[in-house]
């Protein structure tokens, strides 16, 4: 079965710290991988696609970096800030079903002052 | 356009009415996604549409839950005699094509079934 897993589920980090969010999925045979995030009540926002030929994507202090051999993507959030407190999910397009993106439950951040 | 529209933003329904929900794509998108989020749960997928090929409809619940999307345009999401577990945030989102691009997401249609 083709699954994404995310961990932590909740994490709480001061502002200004580093941090990792993971991301793990089932099979390495995939279109793209997508990071998101989702405020309280809200859609979700696109945050960065890999493709599946792509290692990493950069956009300012995000880095998601691919390793489709081991099914492991990671977000990197540089220097956090209370605006970064988020739901963070990973989505990702499984070859073979090519019409949805199989979701993660998500990391659920709070950057505190 | 800018974004994905979708309608209405909420919605209270009486057990065993039907609703409708409606969504706007991004103008060009050829392809469009319902997705369902129950409150504290993950993503569901529900059903996607690519040009005018034949929906795929497998995540769909049960018969209650049906989608139209004429060509590229507009599409909606009914569901018939609604019970109290389908009151979910009900999410559209669309892209260029089916594979290769980055997906947006609407607001979502925040279901409540009393």
């Amino acid at each position: 079965k083709q699954e994404v897993t995310q961990i932590p589920a909740a994490l709480s980090v001061p502002e200004g710290e580093n941090l990792v969010l993971n991301c793990s999925f089932t099979d390495s045979a995939i279109y793209n991988l997508q990071w998101f995030r989702q405020d309280p009540g809200k859609g979700l926002t696109s945050l960065l696609l890999i493709q599946s030929s792509q290692r990493e994507q950069t956009s300012g202090r995000l880095n998601a970096s691919l390793d489709k051999s081991s099914g492991r993507s990671t977000l990197y959030i540089a220097a956090s800030q209370p605006g970064d407190s988020a739901t963070y999910l990973c989505a990702v397009k499984f070859a073979g079903t090519a019409s949805k993106l199989t979701f993660g439950t998500g990391t659920r951040l709070q950057v505190t002052l | 356009g800018a974004g994905v529209s979708q309608s209405p933003s909420n919605k209270v329904t009486e057990k065993g009415k039907d609703v409708e929900l409606r969504c706007d794509p991004i103008s060009g998108h050829t392809a469009l996604y319902w997705y369902r989020q129950r409150l504290g749960q993950g993503l569901e997928f529900l059903i996607y549409f690519q040009g005018n090929s034949a929906p795929d409809k497998s995540g769909l619940p049960s018969d209650r839950f049906s989608a139209e999307r004429t060509g590229e345009s507009v599409s909606t999401l009914t569901i018939q005699r609604t019970q109290q577990e389908d009151s979910a945030v009900y999410l559209c989102a669309s892209s260029f094509e089916v594979s290769g691009n980055t997906i947006y997401f609407g607001e979502g249609s925040w279901l409540t079934v009393v």
